[in-house]
């Protein structure tokens, strides 16, 4: 059973980088039937999704994150990592990363991990 | 302001049965799969339904979900009080030209 865990710092400084780190237990990111995806929730608002990666390296983000973004992949260690530059106020959310397969389905997902962003 | 619409909140009593609605468009939910996934509080958002109308192992038939033209519908028959929760559509959205996951705004059901 494939299990995702998100790790990272839970405060970052504005016009800092966030960075956070997914970790894979239960199966392989080195998989050609699945997006390796992150996903944030503001406070008390909806799902917004940020980005996948896929095994061969390619990513594709959201256009409205899509100049701060960079989703990686380290196999030899079996988990993606999202940075996200030049961070303010709404950037304040619970990031959540999870697997995807071809058709995009989010299953299943990590715990979450909250990140506030101190002015 | 998101892609999906869906009704803020919706309410039923226990044992009756309720339903929530995803409004999309002709890039989205009119050529692609729709999910719903179900939050409760302070946890992560978790699959209930998938391509449309199918469910995961372990979800009871009492969800089932359904999808006409660019708008799809999450039902929930018999309610009962752990169902109350938030409820979030989503799908591919092929508007831009790498594509993109949307979603809903989210709806509360309140099992009263």
């Amino acid at each position: 059973q494939v299990q995702l865990q998100e790790s990272g710092p839970g405060l970052v400084k504005a016009s800092e980088t966030l960075s956070l780190t997914c970790t894979v237990s239960g199966g392989s990111v080195n998989s050609n039937n699945h997006y390796w995806t992150w996903i944030r929730q503001p406070p008390g608002k909806a799902l917004e999704w940020i980005g996948y990666i896929y095994y061969s390296g390619t990513t594709n983000y959201n256009p409205s994150l899509k100049s701060r973004v960079t989703i990686s992949l380290d196999t030899s260690k079996n988990r993606f990592s999202l940075n996200l530059s030049s961070v303010s106020t709404a950037d304040t959310a619970v990031y959540y990363c999870a697997r995807a397969n071809l058709y995009l389905k989010l299953d299943p997902w990590g715990q979450g991990a909250l990140v506030t962003v101190s002015s | 302001q998101s892609v999906l619409t869906q009704p803020p909140s919706v309410s039923a009593a226990p044992g009756q049965n309720v339903s929530i609605s995803c409004s999309g468009g002709s890039s989205n939910i009119a050529i692609n799969y729709v999910f719903w996934y179900q939050q409760f509080p302070g946890t992560a958002p978790k699959l209930i339904i998938y391509d449309n109308n199918e469910r995961p192992s372990g979800i009871p038939d009492r969800f089932f979900g359904s999808k006409s033209g660019s708008s799809a519908t999450l039902g929930i028959t018999g309610l009962q009080t752990g169902d109350e929760a938030e409820y979030y559509c989503g799908t591919w959205d092929s508007s831009v030209s790498a594509g993109l996951v949307v979603f809903g705004g989210g709806t509360k059901l309140t099992v009263l």
